[in-house]
This record gives C-alpha cells, structure tokens and sequence, in this order.
C-alpha cells in the first residue's frame, strides 16, 4: 500500500486566522482525494472531495496539485468549532485495496 | 434518516471469549467495511466487502472474521480476542466500491479486551 502522510500537529490556531494543511501521497497514479473531518471520539465524517480544479465550500478550499503530489485544505476566517482533526483519502486504483487514510492533523482554535 | 448503526458502542470483554459487533446500514450500500483507528496509527481497514457474499482482507485482518450474508449487515467476529485488539472500532459504507472515498461511518465501537 502506498504512503499517504499528514502533519499530525496540533495546529494551533487564534479564532477568525486563516489556516491551511497538507497531505501528501506517494503514488502518481492515485486518482480520486478526499477531505474527511473527525471529531474527538467521533465517527470521521465527509468534509469534501477534492477536484483536479480546486474546489471551495463556503469557508474551505481544496486544492490538488499533482506535480508535486499532496492536497490541501485551507480554512478561512476559523471558528472555534472547526477544531477537530482532519484526514485524507486518497484512492489509487479500482480496487478497495488502493484507499488510503492519512492519520490526521489535529487542529485547535483557540477563542 | 440513512445512517450507519453499530452495536454494542461500549464492551469490555476478557481474552478468549468470542464476540461479535454488529453493523448495519439502511442505505441499500454495496461496499461496507471495517476500521480500527489506534492512536499514532490512524484508522486502518480490517475487512471489506464489495456485495452480498463478497467479502476480502483488509490491512490488518489477522484475529477478526466477518461475514455479508444480507446486504445491510456486516457484523464483525472476534473468536478469541486479546488485549492487542483493544481498539476503536468503526464500520462504514458507501453505495459502490467506485465510490468508496465518500464513505458513510457508523458511530464507532469501544472495544476493551482484559
């Protein structure tokens, strides 16, 4: 299985900064990335997919830049619920056996 | 509401004695498959299925066994656990293997084995 690696923090960070963390993945050949937000002793849950264009919801943008093979999640104007930790998914082939999980970036708005 | 649905959320249990966590979703979801997330190794996928009867390896099958003999359920099997599978245990589906990045989680499962 091929690395997929995150920053595991903790990222702290003041109310209302902007901040913004990476994933990298090791394969050139995965296709599909994802954002997945997990809550203290919570279920991950979908934040967003991550588009070969960029994409932006609401406060959060992801972006894909596959030269230099990593993702990333920028968070604007940071609320002191988006304190969680953030995981990515990469996916690198058909199979079940190419989805990854990044082991997270634990991230702390502080008020 | 479309949900994935575990039991039990808690078990303390002692070495040896089988269990069994069940997992269900009302989705009509082809893939489900089963995680364990342990502190500073994140969530790591125990078994897989693709549909009913369909079932495969994960990264860290070795002491679980499980079964997809109805398409909602896919409970997970512990014949002799130990304490090396104390862990957080999640359950999750999607609607296809091709859309398995946007994955729907069950509640999680405390597993605590003495």
């Amino acid at each position: 299985r091929k690395e997929v690696e995150q920053d595991p923090g903790p990222f702290n960070v003041p109310e209302g900064a902007t901040v913004a963390f990476n994933c990298t993945y090791s394969n050139s050949a995965s296709q599909s990335f994802f954002w997945y937000r997990q809550d203290c002793r919570k279920e991950p849950k979908l934040l967003m997919s991550v588009y070969s264009s960029g994409n932006e919801d609401g406060r959060f943008t992801a972006q894909l830049n596959r030269a230099s093979q990593y993702i990333s999640l920028l968070i604007r104007d940071s609320k002191l619920s988006d304190s969680a930790t953030y995981l990515c998914v990469v996916i690198s082939g058909g199979g079940a056996d190419g989805l990854t999980f990044g082991k997270g970036t634990h991230l702390i708005i502080q008020p | 509401e479309a949900q994935v649905t575990q039991n039990p959320r808690y078990l303390i249990t002692v070495t040896g004695k089988k269990l069994t966590v069940t997992c269900s979703q009302n989705m009509n979801h082809e893939y489900m498959s089963w995680y364990r997330q342990d502190p500073g190794l994140g969530l790591r996928q125990i078994y897989y299925s693709m549909n009913v009867e369909v079932t495969d390896k994960g990264d860290v099958p070795e002491g679980y066994k499980v079964s997809r003999k109805e398409k909602r359920n896919f409970p997970l099997i512990l014949e002799s656990p130990s304490p090396n599978q104390t862990s957080l245990y999640f359950c999750a589906s999607s609607l296809t293997l091709a859309g398995a990045g946007e994955q729907f989680f069950g509640p999680g499962t405390r597993l605590t084995v003495l």
